[in-house]
């Protein structure tokens, strides 16, 4: 199965500023099958970015995906307060479909 | 639009079976994947598998000899079932709807989800 490792572990930033998060897949992902997620305490987790770079219904245009290949990122630019949160990435290049580790995003 | 509400015991003993449901309000589960997903603490989340609405089902290799799913369309509910059950089992619990016709593949991102359910293992 492919292993996906998020990078930092955390992320400390303020208000305003601007956020880069590493997704590294342990082989090629085919077709960029990847989906990003937002997940807060208590809630639902929010599908963010799928196909490595499609914003999904309603998701703003400061978070944008990139990446194919074994590295994939999101990048979240001018952070709202409602940013703050845990975001995961996930394949869906083959069965059993992975997840990442996270990458919390805190103030 | 689509909501997912998890429900079941928070409190499972050990070798006992874990049961979860997953009921589905504002779309029918007709012509969809439906998946299981837990997340333990302080971890990424883990795929435990999916049933299709016509009741065919696909297993992390993880959980194969432990699990069933199954599915009710005439109440738009599906279900888990976690046999031999031990503290590694202890998680949130969530469920979430894959569209693999979206992707144009077999498999496919998971929207929405539930918002989980925290299960514990313990005597």
């Amino acid at each position: 199965e492919i292993v996906l490792t998020q990078s930092p572990a955390t992320l400390s930033l303020s208000p305003g500023e601007s956020a880069t998060l590493s997704c590294g897949a342990s082989r090629s992902v085919s077709s960029n099958y990847l989906a990003w997620y937002q997940q807060k305490p208590g809630l639902a987790p929010r599908l963010i970015i799928y196909d490595a770079s499609k914003r999904a219904t309603g998701i703003p245009d400061r978070f944008s995906g990139s990446g194919s290949g074994t590295d994939f990122t999101l990048s979240i630019s001018r952070l709202e307060p409602e940013d703050f949160a845990l975001y995961f990435c996930q394949h869906y290049d083959s069965s059993p479909v992975t997840f990442g580790g996270g990458t919390k995003v805190e103030i | 639009q689509v909501q997912l509400q998890e429900s079941g015991p928070g409190l499972v003993k050990p070798s006992e079976t874990l049961s979860l449901t997953c009921t589905v309000s504002g779309g029918s589960v007709r012509s969809y994947y439906w998946t299981w997903i837990r997340q333990s603490a302080g971890k990424g989340p883990e795929w435990i598998g999916r049933i299709y609405s016509s009741g065919n089902t696909n297993y992390n290799p993880s959980f194969r000899s432990r699990v069933t799913m199954s599915i009710d369309t005439s109440k738009n509910q599906f279900s888990l079932k976690l046999t031999s059950v031990t503290a590694a089992d202890t998680a949130v619990y969530f469920c979430a709807r894959e569209d693999p016709e979206s992707s144009g593949w077999y498999l496919a991102w998971l929207d929405p989800w539930g918002q989980g359910t925290l299960v514990t293992v313990s005597s």
